[in-house]
């Protein structure tokens, strides 16, 4: 069965700091894989996906990026945290075919200070 | 653009049914979800819509009417663990994309 890790569950970090948050899949290959971001009280907003290693797309101009170096493996970076940065990121991952749903990884609660 | 709307907050007593309901306006149509979310958890799959009419699993259905936008999720015979986040997500284009409505919190009272 296939499985996805996000870490780590829990993170306090400082404005202008860096970020790095990762996220791997297990039991499935070549999947698509999604950052999404939650701002308290809204809905998810799509920050990124990718359909394969080394391809990125940005859904929203923003302060953060991300990068895939492995098949099963979805890094989400910044170089200097802004407060409003501060959400609950979850990673995701989809078998790639029409209609197939989103699995969710445990997310990453953010808080700039 | 695209635009998805649910109610904010529902509530309902332990038993009963509960229906939520979900429109949306989007370009390139191509499926409608609904998940789960407990709070401070991730959203697990629930359900989905590709086709008009309702779709059944267990004590939840999904129904979706694709000319009018419109989709809602009815929950039986409810359950105090039941009270959670239910987001309504359309599939927009390719890649599996999915676009989420703020979602509707449901509290479920003995």
């Amino acid at each position: 069965s296939q499985t996805i890790h996000q870490w780590p569950a829990t993170l306090v970090q400082p404005v202008g700091s860096p970020l790095s948050l990762e996220c791997t899949v297990e039991g499935t290959s070549n999947p698509n894989l999604y950052w999404y971001r939650q701002a308290a009280g809204r809905g998810l907003q799509l920050l990124f996906y990718s359909v394969g290693i080394g391809q990125i797309s940005s859904e929203v101009p923003q302060n953060l990026s991300a990068s895939r170096p492995q098949d099963r493996q979805f890094i989400l970076s910044s170089k200097k945290l802004l407060l409003s940065d501060s959400g609950f990121y979850l990673c995701a991952w989809s078998s790639g075919q029409d209609n197939s749903p989103l699995h969710f990884g445990n997310g990453t609660r953010l808080t700039v200070t | 653009g695209q635009n998805i709307d649910q109610p904010t907050e529902m509530t309902a007593t332990e038993g009963a049914i509960v229906q939520i309901n979900c429109t949306y306006q989007t370009s390139g149509f191509n499926g409608l979800f609904w998940y789960q979310q407990h709070a401070g958890e991730a959203p697990t799959f629930l359900s989905y819509n590709v086709l008009d009419g309702l779709e059944e699993k267990g004590r939840f259905s999904s129904f979706l009417s694709r000319s009018k936008g419109y989709s809602y999720l009815l929950l039986k015979e409810l359950q105090m663990k039941d009270s959670a986040s239910y987001l309504c997500a359309v599939g927009r284009g390719g890649y599996n994309k999915l676009i989420f409505g703020a979602g509707t919190r449901l509290a479920v009272h003995p």
